[in-house]
């Protein structure tokens, strides 16, 4: 069975104090990894999909990076606009494929 | 584009009523979903479509009814409501079902059952 464990479960951050949020998976054949962004009240808005051990994208103060058993968020000097909850998911080679595994989020403030 | 459009936004139903939550997208995707969200639980598959005429039962289908008529919407049925469907539901659509594609989610809808 597919599993996505996200931590840590919330995050506090000062402006311009960088982190990162972990999500941790195992998936029998991994056909994606996903981050998707959520507003309270909104639906996740997608950030990235990573396909392979080792690929990394950016996108303005995030960075998302893939090893064989992990993914990384880094936010770098964050801004009050970054707080929302991050997902990760992750899309397995069986079956329908576009059926994603959910973690269960990193809820992220961050204030001035 | 409108995107995933949900409706309603919010619901109170008593137990054992029954209610259809609406979806349609705008964007010609082949594929649709449904799935709940509840606290400290991720994102989970209720049922989902790959085309008009097809659909089949994710992770939790059981107590939710689905149809696909037509490309654009994707309706998910409560036939009896219960309490333990109290949640909050998000339509999700992308190109198709092959590959490693983006789903596009809607807005939500907020369930609550008495």
């Amino acid at each position: 069975e597919d599993q996505v464990t996200q931590s840590p479960e919330a995050l506090r951050l000062q402006e311009g104090e960088s982190s990162s949020l972990n999500c941790s998976y195992t998936v029998s054949g991994l056909r994606g990894l996903f981050w998707y962004r959520q507003d309270p009240g909104k639906g996740p808005e997608f950030l990235f999909t990573l396909y392979s051990a080792g690929e990394e994208k950016e996108k303005e103060r995030l960075k998302a990076t893939l090893t064989k058993k992990e993914s990384f968020l880094h936010i770098t000097a964050p801004k009050p606009e970054d707080s929302a909850t991050y997902l990760c998911a992750v899309q397995a080679y069986t079956g329908t494929a576009s059926k994603l595994t959910f973690g269960t989020g990193t809820r992220l403030q961050v204030t001035l | 584009n409108a995107g995933v459009t949900q409706t309603p936004k919010f619901q109170v139903l008593k137990t054992g009523q029954s209610m259809t939550l609406q979806c349609a997208q705008d964007m010609n995707h082949e594929y649709m979903s449904w799935y709940r969200q509840d606290p400290g639980m991720g994102l989970r598959l209720i049922h989902y479509s790959v085309g008009a005429g097809i659909t089949d039962q994710g992770e939790v289908p059981n107590g939710y009814n689905v149809s696909r008529s037509t490309t654009e919407d994707f309706p998910l049925r409560l036939l009896s409501a219960a309490p333990s469907q109290t949640s909050v539901y998000f339509c999700a659509s992308s190109k198709d079902s092959s590959g490693a594609n983006v789903l596009t989610f809607g807005a939500g809808s907020r369930l609550t059952v008495l």
